[in-house]
């Protein structure tokens, strides 16, 4: 059984343009979330997504960021506009339902 | 809202040496769990803890959880260099929630 996998593990972008970041949960996983972790600091929870839904978005940012999870394909963190406050890494991880969320190896963001 | 804090931020001990982690959540938690994390990698899954008075033992690793006092302790019992990383620990509301992270304990450990 594959694990989370995520891509691209690297992403640079310039100010402005945007970055897409690809998540594909364990296979009979049907929860996605989504978290950032900034340098030196804890993962911060953004969104939680089942199949074609956004359970709890209580944690992204209001303007510019955006997540789905189609029913085909895998779930996408799209971020418009990046600024240099968006680099960091982004960590997906995904669970059957109320059990440990695994994580998947996660997408280095830097906008230059 | 809930939040997490993890003492110490930095570690550094030497082999052989026992210590505890330390991690406080603000309110109710269902379960909490136990995160290990090597530089530039994926957070790793140590430990899930659920219920009150809940010990689990994974080699030199044992976590316990007191939800009275809303606290979790990870113990390393005569450290080993391998197991330098950071750990996380984190709490969550009960069901599919999104987890909220302590700031993670940096753990150095010397020959």
């Amino acid at each position: 059984n594959a694990g989370v996998m995520q891509n691209p593990r690297h992403l640079v972008r310039r100010r402005g343009q945007e970055a897409r970041l690809r998540c594909s949960p364990m296979k009979g996983h049907s929860h996605v979330y989504w978290y950032r972790q900034l340098p030196e600091e804890g993962l911060k929870f953004m969104v939680y997504l089942q199949k074609e839904n956004i359970i709890d978005e209580s944690g992204m940012p209001k303007e510019r960021f955006s997540a789905e999870f189609p029913k085909e394909g895998p779930s996408i963190l799209r971020i418009q506009q990046v600024v240099r406050g968006d680099s960091a890494a982004y960590f997906c991880a995904s669970s059957p339902y109320g059990d440990t969320q695994y994580f998947g190896p996660g997408t280095r963001l830097t906008v230059l | 809202e809930l939040k997490v804090e993890q003492n110490p931020l930095f570690l550094s001990m030497q082999e052989g040496k026992n210590y505890t982690i330390y991690c406080n959540y603000s309110t109710t938690s269902d379960r909490l769990y136990w995160y290990r994390q090597d530089p530039g990698k994926s957070l790793e899954s140590l430990f899930v803890l659920l219920s009150n008075g809940a010990v689990k033992q994974e080699g030199r690793l044992m976590a316990s959880l007191d939800t009275k006092a809303r606290l979790s302790t990870l113990h390393i019992t005569a450290a080993v260099h391998d197991l330098s990383a950071t750990y996380f620990c984190a709490a969550g509301g009960g069901g599919a929630d999104g987890l909220t992270f302590g700031k993670g304990t940096h753990l150095i450990i010397q020959p």
